[in-house]
């Protein structure tokens, strides 16, 4: 099994619409987890933490279900710029009491008029 | 100001030659790795250092040599290149103990003929 695993879409979205991406991680004792955004050709950059009590920013929500092990993000009222690989980050300790980041593969998401 | 930079931004070289990839963070981090993304677009750690040591090696071949001089710097080199290395190469940074998110470079993109 994956240690992070997302759906890898595509999600073919109009403007406006509401999506949900969900993530799914292996590790229990993991302690971090972030929602971060790539655009093509271009590095990846964190769009929003994820908390136990769940966060929402403007438009996008992010909620964490350590029960069930999975993290999910939320969209609302998609725009055209919201079109990326959309990676669910995790942070799970190591050997010699290191922390790894480990990516999802990424969901692709295209919103089109 | 760039907080992560890696350096060149693009690579093209022949199989079988030597060529190294920089990277240096101004963030004031403790942690460094290496990510490599394929064709697939999956982001997979290669290396980690924390304080100039590694931490983290995940089965990469021995061709691949990481240096950080210090912790502000974590080098590249690969020797004996291989048409299987063309990918992009991230370098990223963080601060061990908070847990927090990683901050990435642009990307190097190697391109092995």
């Amino acid at each position: 099994r994956k240690e992070v695993e997302q759906d890898p879409g595509p999600f073919n979205v109009p403007e406006g619409a509401t999506v949900a991406f969900n993530c799914t991680y292996s590790n229990s004792a993991s302690q971090s987890f972030f929602w971060y955004r790539q655009d093509c050709r271009k590095e990846p950059k964190l769009l929003m933490s994820v908390y136990s009590s769940g966060n929402e920013d403007g438009r996008f929500t992010a909620q964490l279900n350590r029960a069930s092990q999975y993290i999910s993000l939320l969209i609302r009222d998609s725009k055209l710029s919201d079109s990326a690989t959309y990676l669910c980050v995790v942070i799970y300790p190591a050997s010699g009491g290191y922390n790894k980041l480990i990516f999802g593969a990424g969901t692709r998401l295209a919103v089109h008029p | 100001d760039t907080a992560v930079s890696q350096t060149p931004k693009y690579l093209v070289t022949q199989m079988g030659n030597d060529k190294s990839i920089k990277c240096e963070q101004n963030l004031g981090h403790d942690t460094m790795y290496w990510y490599k993304q394929d064709s697939k677009k999956f982001l997979k750690i290669m290396f980690s250092y924390n304080n100039k040591e590694l931490i983290i090696n995940e089965t990469v071949p021995n061709r691949f040599s990481p240096k950080s001089p210090d912790k502000a710097h974590l080098n590249l080199h690969i020797n004996s290149l291989e048409l299987g290395d063309s990918a992009v190469y991230f370098c990223a940074s963080s601060h061990r103990l908070r847990n927090t998110e990683a901050f990435f470079g642009q990307g190097t993109r190697l391109t092995v003929v």
